[in-house]
C-alpha cells in the first residue's frame, strides 16, 4: 500500500509568480484535501476533492484553486504569488468526504522571494 | 467562531516524566477530535479520533480523553523517541479539520 507523495518537495518561486503543486493519493482513497501550515501555526483548510469535484473550501482567495484526476491525484494551483504564501503545503487523502482519518504527504515547503 | 486552543505551546520532559496536553475547543457540531503528530520536515501522523464525551483511546504511552469541551492527551513514562508536535483537531462540517497550533514536546534522557 502506497502512501500519500507530494511533489517538489521544495521550492522558491518570486512574487507574482504562478505555482503547481502535485499529489499522489493512497491508494483506494477517493478524497483529498489540501492545507496550509505557515512556521509554528497548524494546518489550514484551503479545500477538498471528491470524486473530481470541489467539496469544501476554506479562508482562501480565489487564486488558489485545484483540481483532481480521475486516478484521483491531484494538484494545488496559486496564482499571482505573495510572500505570506510562503508555507507548507500539505495534501491528504482519505476514503470518504466525511473528514474522517486524513493521511497526510510530507508536504511542499513554498519560498516565496 | 469555531476555534481549537492547545497548551502548552512548549513542554520539556525529562524521560520517564509524565505529563498532560490540553486541547479546547468551540465547534458547534462536533464530529470528531483527532490527535496527529507532527515531526519536524514531516506531515502529520495520525493518532486518534475521539467521537463521544467520555472516550478514551490508547496507544503505547499515549492516552487521549475526551470532554464536551476539551481533549487530553496524557503521555505515560515519555521517551525521546516521543518528542513531536502534537496537533489536535476538530472536525465541524464533515469536510474541514480545525488544527489548533501545536504543543511542541521536547524529552530528554
Amino acid at each position: 500500500e502506497t502512501g500519500v507523495t507530494q511533489s517538489p518537495t521544495h521550492l522558491i518561486k518570486t512574487r507574482g509568480q504562478q505555482v503547481t503543486l502535485r499529489c499522489s493519493s493512497q491508494s483506494g482513497h477517493n478524497t483529498v484535501s489540501w492545507y496550509q501550515q505557515a512556521l509554528g501555526q497548524g494546518p489550514q483548510f484551503i479545500f477538498q476533492y471528491y470524486r473530481e469535484e470541489e467539496n469544501g473550501r476554506g479562508n482562501f482567495p480565489p487564486r488558489f484553486s485545484g483540481l483532481q484526476f480521475p486516478n484521483y491525484s491531484s494538484e494545488l494551483n496559486v496564482n499571482a504569488l505573495e510572500l505570506d504564501d510562503s508555507a507548507l503545503y500539505l495534501c491528504a487523502s482519505s476514503s470518504d468526504r466525511g473528514g474522517e482519518k486524513l493521511f497526510f504527504g510530507s508536504g511542499t515547503q513554498l519560498s516565496v522571494l | 467562531e469555531d476555534q481549537v486552543t492547545q497548551s502548552p505551546e512548549a513542554l520539556r520532559l525529562q524521560e520517564g516524566e509524565s505529563s498532560s496536553l490540553n486541547c479546547s475547543y468551540t465547534v458547534s457540531g462536533l464530529r470528531g477530535l483527532f490527535w496527529y503528530r507532527q515531526d519536524p520536515g514531516k506531515g502529520p501522523e495520525f493518532l486518534f479520533t475521539l467521537y463521544s464525551a467520555g472516550e478514551e483511546k490508547e496507544k503505547e504511552r499515549l492516552k487521549a480523553t475526551l470532554t464536551k469541551k476539551e481533549s487530553f492527551l496524557h503521555i505515560t513514562a515519555p521517551k525521546p523517541e516521543d518528542s513531536a508536535t502534537y496537533l489536535c483537531a476538530a472536525n465541524q462540517a464533515g469536510t474541514a479539520l480545525i488544527f489548533g497550533k501545536g504543543t511542541t514536546l521536547s524529552v530528554s534522557s
